[in-house]
């Protein structure tokens, strides 16, 4: 069965600075996705950035960013120029690629993020 | 396209009673899910349709569980005779056919509290 792993419970940082969040998994799967997926406060869980495993270049979106090491098995989000508006609870999830159960998301614990103004 | 909603947003229910949840997903997505998401963690998978077609279901959906989705539209969970570990958020995703199978949306979530 595939896991995923975020130690860090909690991060903080100050706005218009650089936070990296972690993520590692675990897969027998060579071929599969990764997501970041955030979460405000009562508010609905939106994608921030996806990675297909297959592609050796990092997925960039804006100001996020990923070091996706699939040896490592390491996925790891960085918001550079952080806004108050990133505050909220991130997700690290994977996903098969193919099968009958392609597209279900395992999702990490979570990490939640604060911008100090 | 007004997203995916779900309803009712809250429900607090005692012990032993059945509820019903409503899943409508963006339209032309063929691809619905179900995840349980309880307080400060991630959402578990509980079950997926396509179209129609229940394809999968967790082992955490136990026999008081059930959930359809007739004509491959809008979606219902049910859970019976309800425990106090049932509180939790209900989330329901829907997605598109093909790599779009990859890019969930999900809806605001059903906050279930059972007394």
């Amino acid at each position: 069965a595939q896991t995923v792993t975020q130690s860090q419970p909690e991060m903080s940082v100050q706005e218009a600075e650089t936070v990296t969040l972690s993520c590692t998994y675990d897969t027998s799967e060579s071929d599969y996705y990764l997501f970041w997926y955030k979460q405000p406060p009562s508010r609905q869980m939106i994608l921030v950035i996806r990675q297909e495993a297959y592609k050796q270049q990092n997925a960039t979106e804006n100001r996020f960013s990923v070091n996706f090491q699939k040896a490592a098995k390491s996925f790891s989000l960085k918001i550079s120029d952080s806004q108050l508006g990133d505050a909220a609870m991130y997700f690290c999830a994977y996903s098969r690629a193919g099968g009958t159960s392609y597209g279900k998301l395992t999702f990490g614990q979570g990490t939640i993020l604060t911008v100090h103004p | 396209d007004t997203g995916v909603s779900q309803n009712p947003r809250h429900k607090i229910t005692k012990r032993g009673q059945n509820v019903t949840f409503r899943c409508d997903p963006i339209s032309e997505h063929n691809r619905l899910y179900w995840y349980r998401q309880t307080l400060g963690q991630g959402p578990e998978f509980l079950t997926y349709f396509q179209n129609e077609a229940q394809l999968e279901k967790s082992r955490l959906l136990s026999d008081r569980f059930s959930a359809e989705r007739p004509k491959g539209s809008f979606s219902t969970l049910e859970i019976q005779r309800t425990e106090q570990g049932d509180s939790a958020m209900y989330l329901c995703a829907s997605s598109f056919r093909g790599t779009g199978a990859y890019e969930q949306y999900f809806g605001p979530g059903t906050r279930l509290t059972v007394t």
